[in-house]
Protein backbone atom coordinates (compact mmCIF):
# COMPACT_ATOMS: atom_id res chain seq x y z
CA UNK A 1 0.00 0.00 0.00
CA UNK A 2 0.97 3.77 -0.53
CA UNK A 3 2.09 5.45 2.43
CA UNK A 4 4.33 7.69 4.14
CA UNK A 5 6.98 7.54 7.57
CA UNK A 6 8.03 9.80 9.34
CA UNK A 7 10.96 8.77 11.67
CA UNK A 8 10.56 11.44 14.70
CA UNK A 9 7.28 11.51 16.47
CA UNK A 10 8.34 14.29 18.74
CA UNK A 11 11.93 16.29 18.03
CA UNK A 12 13.64 19.23 20.77
CA UNK A 13 15.57 21.31 19.82
CA UNK A 14 17.81 24.33 21.24
CA UNK A 15 17.68 27.80 19.19
CA UNK A 16 20.47 27.49 16.53
CA UNK A 17 20.65 23.48 16.52
CA UNK A 18 20.31 21.91 12.87
CA UNK A 19 17.40 20.08 11.88
CA UNK A 20 16.27 17.04 9.98
CA UNK A 21 13.40 15.62 9.87
CA UNK A 22 13.38 12.32 8.15
CA UNK A 23 10.56 11.14 5.70
CA UNK A 24 10.46 7.95 3.60
CA UNK A 25 7.95 6.65 1.21
CA UNK A 26 6.38 3.59 -0.16
CA UNK A 27 5.93 3.37 -3.88
CA UNK A 28 8.77 3.34 -6.04
CA UNK A 29 7.25 5.10 -8.96
CA UNK A 30 6.74 9.03 -9.98
CA UNK A 31 5.63 10.53 -6.93
CA UNK A 32 5.52 14.20 -6.04
CA UNK A 33 6.57 15.53 -2.49
CA UNK A 34 5.78 18.07 -0.27
CA UNK A 35 6.26 19.47 3.47
CA UNK A 36 3.74 21.18 5.34
CA UNK A 37 3.85 23.26 8.42
CA UNK A 38 1.18 23.72 10.84
CA UNK A 39 1.95 26.25 13.36
CA UNK A 40 0.15 26.39 16.95
CA UNK A 41 -3.41 27.04 16.27
CA UNK A 42 -2.80 28.16 12.12
CA UNK A 43 -3.74 26.49 8.58
CA UNK A 44 -1.39 23.82 7.16
CA UNK A 45 0.95 25.33 4.83
CA UNK A 46 3.10 25.02 2.33
CA UNK A 47 6.69 24.52 3.15
CA UNK A 48 8.08 23.47 -0.36
CA UNK A 49 7.68 20.89 -3.08
CA UNK A 50 9.47 18.79 -5.63
CA UNK A 51 8.30 18.22 -8.79
CA UNK A 52 11.12 17.62 -10.98
CA UNK A 53 14.35 18.65 -11.54
CA UNK A 54 17.18 18.85 -9.23
CA UNK A 55 16.59 17.35 -6.03
CA UNK A 56 17.22 19.56 -3.69
CA UNK A 57 14.46 21.73 -2.96
CA UNK A 58 14.26 25.07 -1.13
CA UNK A 59 10.96 26.44 0.74
CA UNK A 60 10.17 28.98 2.29
CA UNK A 61 12.02 30.48 5.82
CA UNK A 62 15.26 28.75 5.27
CA UNK A 63 13.91 25.00 5.08
CA UNK A 64 15.14 22.95 2.24
CA UNK A 65 14.47 19.17 1.34
CA UNK A 66 16.42 16.79 -0.90
CA UNK A 67 14.97 13.83 -2.62
CA UNK A 68 17.01 10.58 -2.87
CA UNK A 69 15.22 8.41 -5.09
CA UNK A 70 17.52 4.88 -4.41
CA UNK A 71 16.43 5.68 -0.72
CA UNK A 72 12.96 6.60 -1.21
CA UNK A 73 13.48 9.50 0.95
CA UNK A 74 12.56 13.51 1.44
CA UNK A 75 14.43 14.72 4.37
CA UNK A 76 13.35 18.07 5.90
CA UNK A 77 17.12 20.11 7.00
CA UNK A 78 17.20 23.68 8.31
CA UNK A 79 20.79 24.98 9.61
CA UNK A 80 19.73 26.71 12.33
CA UNK A 81 16.61 26.63 14.02
CA UNK A 82 14.43 29.18 15.91
CA UNK A 83 11.65 29.21 18.64
CA UNK A 84 9.01 30.54 15.77
CA UNK A 85 9.60 27.52 14.11
CA UNK A 86 7.90 25.28 16.60
CA UNK A 87 4.94 23.65 15.19
CA UNK A 88 3.88 20.45 13.68
CA UNK A 89 5.86 19.18 10.48
CA UNK A 90 3.89 17.13 7.75
CA UNK A 91 5.54 14.78 4.61
CA UNK A 92 2.68 14.28 2.15
CA UNK A 93 2.86 12.60 -1.56
CA UNK A 94 1.28 12.57 -4.45
CA UNK A 95 1.36 9.30 -5.78
CA UNK A 96 1.39 8.72 -9.80
CA UNK A 97 -1.98 8.29 -11.00
CA UNK A 98 -3.65 9.94 -8.62
CA UNK A 99 -6.05 12.87 -8.78
CA UNK A 100 -3.93 14.71 -6.28
CA UNK A 101 -4.58 12.83 -3.19
CA UNK A 102 -2.34 13.65 -0.69
CA UNK A 103 -0.93 10.89 1.03
CA UNK A 104 0.24 11.81 4.67
CA UNK A 105 2.92 10.77 7.04
CA UNK A 106 1.57 11.16 11.37
CA UNK A 107 3.92 14.34 11.69
CA UNK A 108 6.60 15.34 13.65
CA UNK A 109 6.34 17.59 16.59
CA UNK A 110 9.10 20.33 16.72
CA UNK A 111 10.06 22.39 19.64
CA UNK A 112 12.44 24.48 20.30
CA UNK A 113 13.66 26.22 23.38
CA UNK A 114 14.73 29.69 23.10
CA UNK B 1 -4.13 36.92 0.38
CA UNK B 2 -6.75 34.62 -0.20
CA UNK B 3 -7.42 31.89 2.06
CA UNK B 4 -9.72 28.69 2.44
CA UNK B 5 -12.10 29.30 5.05
CA UNK B 6 -14.20 26.49 6.85
CA UNK B 7 -17.43 26.58 9.39
CA UNK B 8 -18.10 26.05 11.94
CA UNK B 9 -14.83 25.80 13.61
CA UNK B 10 -16.15 23.16 16.19
CA UNK B 11 -19.45 21.07 15.88
CA UNK B 12 -20.87 18.81 18.35
CA UNK B 13 -23.52 16.29 17.51
CA UNK B 14 -25.27 13.77 18.66
CA UNK B 15 -24.56 9.70 16.97
CA UNK B 16 -27.13 9.37 13.99
CA UNK B 17 -27.57 13.06 13.30
CA UNK B 18 -26.53 14.58 10.18
CA UNK B 19 -24.05 17.34 9.92
CA UNK B 20 -22.94 19.66 7.02
CA UNK B 21 -19.45 21.19 7.17
CA UNK B 22 -19.14 24.07 5.37
CA UNK B 23 -15.97 25.19 3.23
CA UNK B 24 -15.23 28.45 0.84
CA UNK B 25 -12.20 27.17 -0.98
CA UNK B 26 -10.03 29.95 -3.07
CA UNK B 27 -12.02 31.51 -5.51
CA UNK B 28 -10.50 31.30 -8.90
CA UNK B 29 -9.50 27.37 -8.06
CA UNK B 30 -10.86 24.46 -9.43
CA UNK B 31 -10.06 21.53 -7.55
CA UNK B 32 -11.55 21.17 -3.99
CA UNK B 33 -10.49 18.26 -1.71
CA UNK B 34 -11.95 16.85 2.10
CA UNK B 35 -9.14 15.37 4.81
CA UNK B 36 -10.06 14.29 8.44
CA UNK B 37 -7.87 14.05 11.20
CA UNK B 38 -8.41 11.46 14.03
CA UNK B 39 -6.77 12.72 17.24
CA UNK B 40 -3.53 11.33 17.21
CA UNK B 41 -3.39 9.94 13.62
CA UNK B 42 -2.57 10.78 10.48
CA UNK B 43 -4.55 13.40 7.88
CA UNK B 44 -6.36 11.23 5.51
CA UNK B 45 -7.58 11.80 2.15
CA UNK B 46 -11.56 11.25 2.03
CA UNK B 47 -12.67 13.04 -1.67
CA UNK B 48 -11.80 14.98 -4.16
CA UNK B 49 -13.69 17.06 -6.83
CA UNK B 50 -13.50 18.79 -9.92
CA UNK B 51 -15.72 19.87 -12.16
CA UNK B 52 -19.16 19.10 -10.41
CA UNK B 53 -18.21 15.84 -9.84
CA UNK B 54 -16.25 13.60 -7.52
CA UNK B 55 -12.84 12.68 -8.84
CA UNK B 56 -11.39 10.34 -6.30
CA UNK B 57 -12.36 9.25 -3.06
CA UNK B 58 -11.22 6.73 -0.49
CA UNK B 59 -12.36 3.67 1.52
CA UNK B 60 -13.12 5.78 4.31
CA UNK B 61 -15.49 7.73 2.24
CA UNK B 62 -18.48 5.21 2.09
CA UNK B 63 -22.42 6.08 1.41
CA UNK B 64 -22.65 8.45 4.53
CA UNK B 65 -20.61 11.09 3.10
CA UNK B 66 -21.34 13.07 0.08
CA UNK B 67 -20.06 16.40 -0.98
CA UNK B 68 -21.78 19.08 -3.02
CA UNK B 69 -20.91 22.14 -4.86
CA UNK B 70 -24.22 23.83 -4.38
CA UNK B 71 -23.26 27.77 -5.74
CA UNK B 72 -20.46 29.08 -7.00
CA UNK B 73 -18.34 29.38 -3.92
CA UNK B 74 -19.46 26.98 -1.41
CA UNK B 75 -18.01 23.52 -0.92
CA UNK B 76 -19.94 21.07 1.68
CA UNK B 77 -19.19 17.62 3.42
CA UNK B 78 -22.43 16.06 4.30
CA UNK B 79 -22.50 13.21 6.71
CA UNK B 80 -25.61 11.80 6.98
CA UNK B 81 -26.05 9.88 10.22
CA UNK B 82 -22.71 9.88 12.35
CA UNK B 83 -21.28 7.65 14.05
CA UNK B 84 -18.85 7.82 17.51
CA UNK B 85 -15.88 6.74 14.97
CA UNK B 86 -16.36 10.10 12.84
CA UNK B 87 -14.98 12.45 14.99
CA UNK B 88 -12.44 14.34 13.79
CA UNK B 89 -10.79 17.50 12.80
CA UNK B 90 -11.95 17.77 8.85
CA UNK B 91 -9.94 19.94 6.51
CA UNK B 92 -10.90 21.55 3.32
CA UNK B 93 -8.01 22.20 0.53
CA UNK B 94 -8.50 23.55 -2.82
CA UNK B 95 -6.25 23.96 -5.76
CA UNK B 96 -5.26 26.00 -8.59
CA UNK B 97 -6.29 26.45 -12.34
CA UNK B 98 -3.87 24.23 -13.38
CA UNK B 99 -3.00 20.64 -12.12
CA UNK B 100 -0.41 20.23 -14.54
CA UNK B 101 1.17 23.28 -13.19
CA UNK B 102 1.24 22.57 -9.42
CA UNK B 103 -0.50 20.27 -6.89
CA UNK B 104 -0.20 22.69 -4.44
CA UNK B 105 -3.37 22.62 -2.08
CA UNK B 106 -4.02 25.44 0.66
CA UNK B 107 -5.72 24.31 3.28
CA UNK B 108 -8.49 26.03 5.70
CA UNK B 109 -8.08 26.01 9.08
CA UNK B 110 -10.38 22.84 9.74
CA UNK B 111 -13.40 21.94 11.48
CA UNK B 112 -13.17 19.73 14.96
CA UNK B 113 -16.23 17.31 14.80
CA UNK B 114 -17.38 15.89 18.66
CA UNK B 115 -19.57 13.12 18.26
CA UNK B 116 -21.15 12.49 20.84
Amino acid sequence: AQSVSQHNHHVILSEAASLELGCNYSYGGTVNLFWYVQYPGQHLQLLLKYFSGDPLVKGIKGFEAEFIKSKFSFNLRKPSVQWSDTAEYFCAVIYGGSQGNLIFGKGTKLSVKP
Amino acid sequence: EPEVTQTPSHQVTQMGQEVILRCVPISNHLYFYWYRQILGQKVEFLVSFYNNEISEKSEIFDDQFSVERPDGSNFTLKIRSTKLEDSAMYFCASSGVSRTVSYEQYFGPGTRLTVT
